[in-house]
This record gives structure tokens, C-alpha cells and sequence, in this order.
């Protein structure tokens, strides 16, 4: 099956860590996005890759990091300097600007 | 500011009853634009999507939505809900083939 898989589906962690969310698509697609879902705010861009080997900043990309070193792997790390890490990460991906397919999430807890 | 603007945070309707959802976006160039839906613990999916052409799409489960450019927006209808369309919905933009910028959401809620 096609599809986007992100892994774990819950993630806990203690302050002052760094984190790596997975996201993983096996959908051939050149584009990958990593979105933040908070409630009553929607859907905010993290960061989007639209090739392999180069990304870019989205509106809220401050203290996360990602590398996008495969086609099919576009991994996120919310580091220390996050000031409000806990959430629901959302990742993408499309052949762009064609319709995004969106993975299952990642909840983070940061305590 | 750029942005897509949804004015419905939370709509209540009883089923058989139309439903409208606005969407407006302020962002100028070539813009594509899309609602999804988010049934709950489901993932994000794709209910329609314009592109070009006829302004009114049709899209799956009954939806259809309405382009109109002068007034930039793309407003979500269905005629008749059914508590199966309890979910949240997310109008977005991709714009001048980059970025996609999304809606706060509508939570829909139909009462059986």
C-alpha cells in the first residue's frame, strides 16, 4: 500500500531534550512538508522540501530542524530551543501542487 | 497580511440540513486550492480541489465548492448532511506552486 507512514504515534519527552519525529512515504513524490496542528490554529508550515538535499523555512520553523537526505525520508527534530514543543506534528507530501497525502501524526508531550 | 481565512470555527447543524463553510484567502498570483477534511482519528484527505477551469467542483461525499476569483474565496456547500460528516474541515491554498498555506478549520457537528 502507498502511503506516508510517521512513527511513534505518541512521543514523550523531558525538557531540554532534542527529538526526531519519522516520516517515511513511499508515494514517489518530490515534495515533503512538516505541518504543527494546534487547536483552533490549523495546519502551520515547519518546513517543506521540494527536492532531495534541500529544504526550506516555513512560518514556524524556529527551534526545529529537519534533513532530507532520501526521497522517501524527511525527518524532523524539535530541539531544546522549541519554546512550546508539545503538540501535533503532522507530515506530507505531494507532487507538487497537486494535493498533499498527510501521514497519521505524531503527538508530542514535552514535560 | 497573507492568509486563509475560515469564519467558522464550530458549526452545529441537524441532519438534512445544507451546509456553506466560507474560505477566503488573500494571496495574489497562481493559486490552487483545496479543502480537506479530518474525520476524528482519521487522517487529513482530500475532499476536492480546484485548479482551473468550471469554478464549481464537485468532489467526494457529496461536496462541492465554488471558486469565485473576485472575491477570493472558495466556499465548501453540501446540500444535505448526514452525522457521518461530523469531522473537521480545512480549506488551503498552494500559491505560485510553493508553499500551501491552510485555514484555522471548521469543526462541523451534526446532530442525528
Amino acid at each position: 500500500d502507498g502511503g506516508i507512514t510517521q512513527s511513534p504515534k505518541y512521543l514523550f519527552r523531558k525538557e531540554g531534550q532534542n527529538v526526531t519525529l519519522s516520516c517515511e512515504q513511499n508515494l514517489n513524490h518530490d515534495a515533503m512538508y512538516w505541518y504543527r496542528q494546534d487547536p483552533g490554529q490549523g495546519l502551520r508550515l515547519i518546513y517543506y522540501s521540494q527536492i532531495v538535499n534541500d529544504f526550506q523555512k516555513g512560518d514556524i520553523a524556529e527551534g526545529y530542524s529537519v534533513s532530507r537526505e532520501k526521497k522517501e525520508s524527511f525527518p524532523l527534530t524539535v530541539t531544546s530551543a522549541q519554546k512550546n514543543p508539545t503538540a501535533f506534528y503532522l507530515c506530507a507530501s505531494s507532487k507538487n501542487p497537486d494535493e498533499q497525502y498527510f501521514g497519521p501524526g505524531t503527538r508530542l508531550t514535552v514535560t | 497580511a497573507q492568509s486563509v481565512s475560515q469564519h467558522n470555527h464550530h458549526v452545529i447543524l441537524s441532519e438534512a440540513a445544507s451546509l456553506e463553510l466560507g474560505c477566503n484567502y488573500s494571496y495574489g498570483g497562481t493559486v490552487n486550492l483545496f479543502w480537506y477534511v479530518q474525520y476524528p482519528g482519521q487522517h487529513l484527505q482530500l475532499l476536492l480541489k480546484y485548479f482551473s477551469g468550471d469554478p464549481l467542483v464537485k468532489g467526494i461525499k457529496g461536496f462541492e465548492a465554488e471558486f469565485i476569483k473576485s472575491k477570493f474565496s472558495f466556499n465548501l456547500r453540501k446540500p444535505s448532511v448526514q452525522w457521518s460528516d461530523t469531522a473537521e474541515y480545512f480549506c488551503a491554498v498552494n500559491v505560485n506552486f510553493n508553499k500551501f498555506y491552510f485555514g484555522s478549520g471548521t469543526k462541523l457537528n451534526v446532530k442525528p
